[in-house]
């Protein structure tokens, strides 16, 4: 069974611009969580959305959204980008969206902000 | 106080040795609990989950958790130099989140 794949794998932006960062969850997973991992501020949770619904959301501006299609795929933009905004966002996918469901990880996106 | 914290690093043991991670979290909410295992410029790989109290073992990995105490650890016996990584706990108390520990450096040498 092929894993969460994650695209671009790596993108340049300068201050102010947008981005958009896509997960694919493996086959038959429903749930898609988003994280930032950096140096400083280790793994943070942004959001996570199941059926296409959000149903949890980190402490994030509103500048980070998300959203999530009926294939369960699902994508992250973050708008007038920052330079705190560099970072490596992870997204992970499960079965479901409940408390005993492990979460497996794609290969993320690294973002550099200039 | 954070919401995970992790004991503090790098840890480091001589091959063949028991690593013995530790973990504590403070919401007692909290439902499961995951270790993840990191490597320099990877995403976190899942290692082992655990529900209930007690020990779950799976090869050379033993996860024990104590609720009452609102502690998670992990053991890794006959440790090999490829088990060197980051090995993070997370914590699900809520819907599809999970909080991570900072995480421990570990290094195996031989």
């Amino acid at each position: 069974k092929a894993g969460v794949t994650q695209t671009p794998r790596y993108l340049i932006k300068t201050r102010g611009q947008q981005v958009t960062l896509s997960c694919s969850p493996i086959s038959g997973h429903r749930s898609v969580s988003w994280y930032q991992q950096t140096p400083g501020q280790g793994l943070q949770f942004l959001f996570e959305y199941f059926s296409e619904t959000q149903r949890n959301k980190g402490n994030f501006p509103g500048r980070f959204s998300g959203r999530q299609f009926s294939n369960s795929r699902s994508e992250m933009n973050v708008s007038t980008l920052e330079l705190g905004d560099s970072a490596l966002y992870l997204c992970a996918s499960s079965t479901t969206s409940g408390s005993y469901n492990e979460q497996f990880f794609g290969p993320g996106t690294r973002l550099t902000v200039l | 106080q954070k919401e995970v914290e992790q004991n503090s690093g790098p840890l480091s043991v001589p091959e063949g040795a028991i690593a013995s991670l530790n973990c504590t979290y403070s919401d007692r909410g909290s439902q499961s609990f995951f270790w993840y295992r990191q490597y320099s410029g990877k995403s976190p790989e899942l290692i082992m989950s655990i529900y209930s109290n007690g020990d779950k073992e799976d090869g050379r990995f033993t996860a024990q958790l104590n609720k009452a105490s609102q502690y998670v650890s992990l053991l890794i016996r006959d440790s090999q130099p490829s088990d060197s990584a980051t090995y993070l706990c997370a914590v699900k108390a809520s819907y599809g989140k999970l909080t991570f520990g900072q995480g421990t450096i570990l290094t195996v040498h031989p």
